[in-house]
Order: C-alpha cells, then structure tokens, then sequence
C-alpha cells in the first residue's frame, strides 16, 4: 500500500516564499507529481520529479528525496491567484501507472 | 483541442435512482481515471482501465460500475444512488511514461 502525508493547510503572505511539504511511503516508486487545483476547478499539473533533485519551473520548484521518502514544492513571490489546494501523487511500483493522491494542501496567500 | 470532457457537470438524483457520468478524451489516452473527491478527503480512485475493453477496481469501487467500450470513453454508472454517493466526480487521462494525468472539470453529483 501507500501512504502520503501532506499538511492540511499553509497561509503566506504575498510576495514571500512558501514551501509545501509531502512525505510518502510506497511499496516501489516511479514518480511523484504535483498538482494544483483552485476552488471548484479540476486539478492541473505543476511539476514531476522521478529523479533525487531540484526541477525548477519559473516561479515553482519541486524537489524528491527518494532515500527519505520526501518531496517538496516551493513556490516564489507568491501571488493571491497562487491561493489553491496543492496535491502531492505519488506513483507506485507497477504497470498501471495508477497514482495515489495525497489530501491535499490548502494555502491561503494574504495581502 | 477539448482534452478530457465530462458530463453532465451538474447532477441531483433522488436515492435508489440510477445514472451514467461520461468521460470523453481526445488525446488518443490509454488509460483513464475515475475519481471521487470529497472536502478532506483528496482523489479516491473508484475505477481505472488501462485499455479499450478493459476495467479494473480502484480504492472504493463499491456501488459503481464503469465500462470502456471505446478508447475514448469511459463511463461510469451509479446503479441505485445512495446519499454517501454525493461527491465530486473527476475524470482523468494519460498515456504511458512520466505523463501527468489530464484532468476533466468535474461533475458535482448531489444525491438527496
């Protein structure tokens, strides 16, 4: 099975740097995908990592630790749109390519 | 280029009635997700297929069925709804590889 934690909700101001953790626990690992999904829209692709390392995309960077079952996604100069539920899917061991999700996290960006 | 479409994407069913949610992509996608999401909990698979004609149980499958006549569609039925059925419904799509899924708008799917 798999086992994905994330935490429920994060608030930052705008224009500060926010760092948005996920811990997982799988059996085998072919990848871990972040999403961002705004209040009643459909979630929509941010970064993937399969390798240990920093992917950096504009304003967004994702990192993995494979040996630590630990990924982070840091968002830069945020802005009040960047307020959304960020998920954190893990892809397991396998052919089906079926990701498991975690519950997301809910951050909040004030003025 | 639609990507992935579903409909209806408002629904309100009396208990014990039945329906059918339909997923459409155009990306020429192996596999297709249904998923259900509720406040708290994140995307719970129902059921996946990873092929035309095939099916296969997710995380909750129960009180569900799906079919995947054609490879751009995939269906999934509620055959006598329940209250605890009253979700938000999410479709996806990918191919193999290091692809991220494509995600459809959602169907809100109340159940009184």
């Amino acid at each position: 099975g798999q086992n994905i934690d994330q935490p429920t909700e994060m608030t930052a101001t705008e224009g500060a740097i926010v760092q948005i953790n996920c811990t997982y626990q799988t059996s085998g690992f072919n990848g871990l995908f972040w999403y961002q999904q705004h209040a009643g829209e459909a979630p929509t692709f941010l970064s993937y990592n399969v390798l240990d390392g920093l992917e950096e995309k504009g304003r967004f960077s994702s990192f993995l630790s494979r040996s630590k079952g630990y990924s982070y996604l840091l968002l830069k100069e945020l802005q009040m749109k960047d307020s959304a539920s960020y998920l954190c899917a893990v892809r397991g061991a396998g052919g089906s390519y079926i990701p498991t999700f975690g519950r997301g996290t809910s951050l909040i960006v004030h003025p | 280029n639609a990507g992935v479409t579903q409909t209806p994407k408002f629904r309100v069913l009396k208990t014990g009635q039945s329906m059918t949610l339909l997923c459409a992509q155009d990306m020429n996608h192996e596999y297709m997700y249904w998923y259900r999401q509720d406040p708290g909990m994140g995307l719970r698979l129902i059921h996946y297929s990873v092929g035309e004609g095939t099916t296969a149980k997710g995380e909750v499958p129960d009180g569900y069925n799906v079919s995947r006549l054609k490879k751009q569609n995939f269906l999934l039925g509620l055959e006598s709804a329940a209250p605890s059925q009253t979700s938000v419904y999410f479709c996806a799509s990918t191919n193999r590889g290091n692809q991220p899924q494509h995600f459809g708008d959602g169907t809100r799917l109340s159940i009184l």
